[in-house]
C-alpha cells in the first residue's frame, strides 16, 4: 500500500540552526500538509499546500517555517533559527483531493539543543 | 480551530470486553477520520465518516457520525490485546481541509 515517507527519523540541532525536514507524499496526491505534536500534547495543524502554493496556515506557522515542494515528488518544511520550543514530532500527511482521508507518515522527531 | 474533545482520556478493560470511545464537538464537520496512534509513529487512518448518521465497520470496530455531523463514536467489540493503542478522531470542517484532532483516547486492553 502507497505510504508517505519522512527523513529523518530523528534530528538533533542546536538552538539556532536551521533545518529541513523532507516527506515524500503518496504519488498520486495533489494536497500535502504538515502537523506538529509538541510531547504529550494534540497533534496540530501548521500548513497545508496545492498547486504549488500555501492553501492555509496556522498562527504557529509563522515567518520562521516554510515550505517548498522542490521536485514532483518531495515536499519539505523548512525550520528557521530554531527555538528550543520547535521541539516536537513533525508529521507530513497527503490527500488526493481536499476533504479526502489524509495519510500520515511516521513523522520526525525533531529536538533542539 | 474547532474543538473536538475525546472522552474517556484512559480506558482499561479486560480482553473480552466492549468499549467506546466518544468525539464530540459544537461544530459541524464535512467529514470525520479515526486514527491510531502507536508510540513513535505516525497517524495511521481507519476510518472516514461523511454522511450524518453513517455507520461503518471495520471487523470489530464499528465507527458512527452523529446525524447533525458534529460527533461520533467508536465501539470495539470484544476487545484483544492487540487493539491496545492511542486512537484519535480528527474533523475536517467546511471552510478548508486542515484537521483538528482531539486529544485522543488511550485504550489498554489487559489478556
Amino acid at each position: 500500500e502507497p505510504e508517505v515517507t519522512q527523513t529523518p527519523s530523528h534530528q538533533v540541532t542546536q538552538m539556532g540552526q536551521e533545518v529541513i525536514l523532507r516527506c515524500v507524499p503518496i504519488s498520486n496526491h495533489l494536497y500535502f500538509y504538515w502537523y506538529r505534536q509538541i510531547l504529550g500534547q494534540k497533534v496540530e495543524f501548521l500548513v497545508s499546500f496545492y498547486n504549488n502554493e500555501i492553501s492555509e496556515k496556522s498562527e504557529i506557522f509563522d515567518d520562521q517555517f516554510s515550505v517548498e515542494r522542490p521536485d514532483g515528488s518531495n515536499f519539505t518544511l523548512k525550520i528557521r533559527s530554531t527555538k528550543l520550543e520547535d521541539s516536537a514530532m513533525y508529521f507530513c500527511a497527503s490527500s488526493d483531493y481536499g476533504e479526502g482521508p489524509q495519510h500520515f507518515g511516521d513523522g520526525t522527531r525533531l529536538s533542539i539543543l | 480551530t474547532q474543538l473536538l474533545e475525546q472522552s474517556p482520556q484512559f480506558l482499561s478493560i479486560q480482553e473480552g470486553e466492549n468499549l467506546t470511545v466518544y468525539c464530540n464537538s459544537s461544530s459541524v464537520f464535512s467529514s470525520l477520520q479515526w486514527y491510531r496512534q502507536e508510540p513513535g509513529e505516525g497517524p495511521v487512518l481507519l476510518v472516514t465518516v461523511v454522511t450524518g448518521g453513517e455507520v461503518k465497520k471495520l471487523k470489530r470496530l464499528t465507527f458512527q457520525f452523529g446525524d447533525a455531523r458534529k460527533d461520533s463514536s467508536l465501539h470495539i467489540t470484544a476487545a484483544q490485546p492487540g487493539d491496545t493503542g492511542l486512537y484519535l478522531c480528527a474533523g475536517i470542517s467546511s471552510n478548508d481541509y486542515k484537521l483538528s484532532f482531539g486529544a485522543g483516547t488511550t485504550v489498554t486492553v489487559r489478556a
